[in-house]
């Protein structure tokens, strides 16, 4: 069965702190990886998405992620948190194909970033 | 930038009533629209895909007949829970793809949270 698992579901860095949230997932054939971002009281924002070539993704925000397919990974990464960047992180996966609207998430990681 | 409006934003009824729940693509159209739903402290999980013209697709588990999904235009879905129970309170949220832009994510409407007592 098709699966994403997030390793951490709580995370509390200090301003400025590296981030690297991880992401495996489970999938047979073509994948597609996205990490979304949820502000309190937003919807969901995309901020990257993998879908083939380069397996280093920059996103929006400063975010970025390595798609690491004999890892089955896909973490996301920032050198540098804001304050801002307090929210929860959303990564997805859906299959190639007309099934790729179709997304299985993570169960999230929750973000507090203290000024 | 795409959005998508999703109406109520929160609805609370009793027990055995139907609510229904609106998701617009304000400024494209989308062929195909999907409604998730997130428990407490859990993930979004695909309910279905909901298809312009055609009949949804429900997710393995979902009972179609409780969910009833209408997607009469290309940039409106309907998602109606029938005769609704306190097990069916949660958040619900939809996304559309934009049918014009080619292999592009989703985009997401801000979710609905009903409370059934």
């Amino acid at each position: 069965a098709q699966s994403v698992s997030q390793h951490n579901h709580h995370v509390i860095l200090s301003e400025a702190a590296s981030l690297e949230l991880g992401c495996n997932y489970s999938y047979g054939g073509t994948v597609n990886l996205f990490w979304y971002v949820q502000y309190p009281g937003q919807h969901l924002q995309l901020l990257l998405k993998y879908f083939s070539g380069d397996p280093l993704v920059k996103g929006i925000k400063g975010f970025e992620a390595e798609f690491i397919k004999s890892k089955f990974s896909f973490n996301l990464r920032k050198p540098s948190v804001q304050w801002s960047d307090t929210a929860e992180y959303f990564c997805a996966a859906s299959a190639g194909g007309t099934s790729y609207g179709k997304l299985t998430f993570g169960q999230g990681t929750i973000l507090t970033v203290h000024p | 930038g795409a959005v998508v409006s999703q109406h109520p934003s929160w609805v609370i009824c009793k027990s055995g009533t139907s609510v229904k729940i609106e998701c617009r693509s304000l400024d494209f159209q989308a062929t195909t629209m999907f409604w998730y739903r997130q428990f407490p402290k859990q993930s979004l999980m695909l309910m279905a895909t909901s298809n312009e013209g055609s009949k949804a697709t429900y997710e393995q588990g979902v009972e179609k007949d409780k969910f009833l999904i209408n997607h009469a235009s290309l940039t409106l879905s309907t998602l109606t829970v029938t005769s609704a129970h306190p097990e069916d309170s949660s958040f619900y949220i939809c996304s559309a793809l934009n049918t014009g832009s080619g292999n592009q994510p989703q985009h997401f409407g801000d979710g609905t949270r009903l409370s059934i007592l």
